[in-house]
């Protein structure tokens, strides 16, 4: 079993819809990201959290940190947002080692 | 932009060819990173400098060679590569690798192909 798993794999959805991207993982933490790769290859940083709750734009993440999980929000989605999701956390021995997520492929249909 | 810049952005090279694979970040940050993503995996941790010290080497096979002449450049030099190196390189840049969690910031990657 990873140590940290992402659902669903793959998630297609209209244009409008309310997305929702899980991740659970199963070692302890210090912070968990949230990224996002396009079809080019480049990543982006979405979101670093350790706890409670973070918004940026129609992008929501949340945390908790006793259930071990966490969610990946978009509201009012877009064809734009279509890309994959990566979560990925920091294991509590390191700072920058991450534990990666498998991604989370996301098509938004116009 | 993320404020870190990879070049070339598409690389086929023969198993016997020597080539560089150049990074700069424009951040101000003290940690440098090279990662390996192949098709449908998880990214690979390859490499970590912190003010150009390298903390990190993940077991990489030495026909990858990295280079951090100071905090803003680094480089992955490839010779002798084999075809199941063919991937996607990304190199990312952080704040520092210590004290607390940074986030990373990526640069577009280099697609490479070895024939």
């Amino acid at each position: 079993k990873n140590e940290v798993e992402q659902s669903p794999q793959n998630l297609t959805a209209q244009e409008g819809e309310f997305i929702t991207i899980n991740c659970s993982y199963s070692v302890g933490i210090s912070a968990l990201h949230w990224l996002q790769q396009h079809p080019g290859g480049g990543i982006v940083s979405l979101f670093m959290l350790s706890s409670g709750k973070k918004k940026h734009g129609r992008l929501i993440a949340t945390i908790n940190i006793q259930e071990k999980h966490s969610s990946l929000h978009i509201t009012a989605s877009h064809p734009r947002d279509s890309a994959v999701y990566i979560c990925a956390v920091n294991p509590l021995d390191s700072n920058y080692q991450l534990i990666w997520g498998a991604g989370t492929k996301l098509i938004i249909k116009p | 932009e993320t404020g870190v810049t990879q070049t070339p952005r598409h690389l086929v090279m023969g198993m016997t060819n020597k080539k560089s694979l150049k990074c700069e970040q424009h951040l101000g940050h003290n940690a440098m990173y090279w990662y390996k993503q192949s098709a449908k995996k998880p990214l690979e941790l390859m490499f970590v400098y912190n003010f150009k010290e390298q903390t990190e080497n993940n077991s990489v096979p030495s026909r990858f060679s990295p280079e951090c002449p100071n905090s803003s450049h680094l480089f992955l030099h490839l010779h002798t590569l084999q075809p199941e190196d063919s991937a996607l390189y990304l190199c990312a840049s952080s704040q520092g690798t210590s004290g607390s969690p940074y986030e990373q910031y990526f640069g577009p990657g280099t697609r490479l192909t070895v024939t």
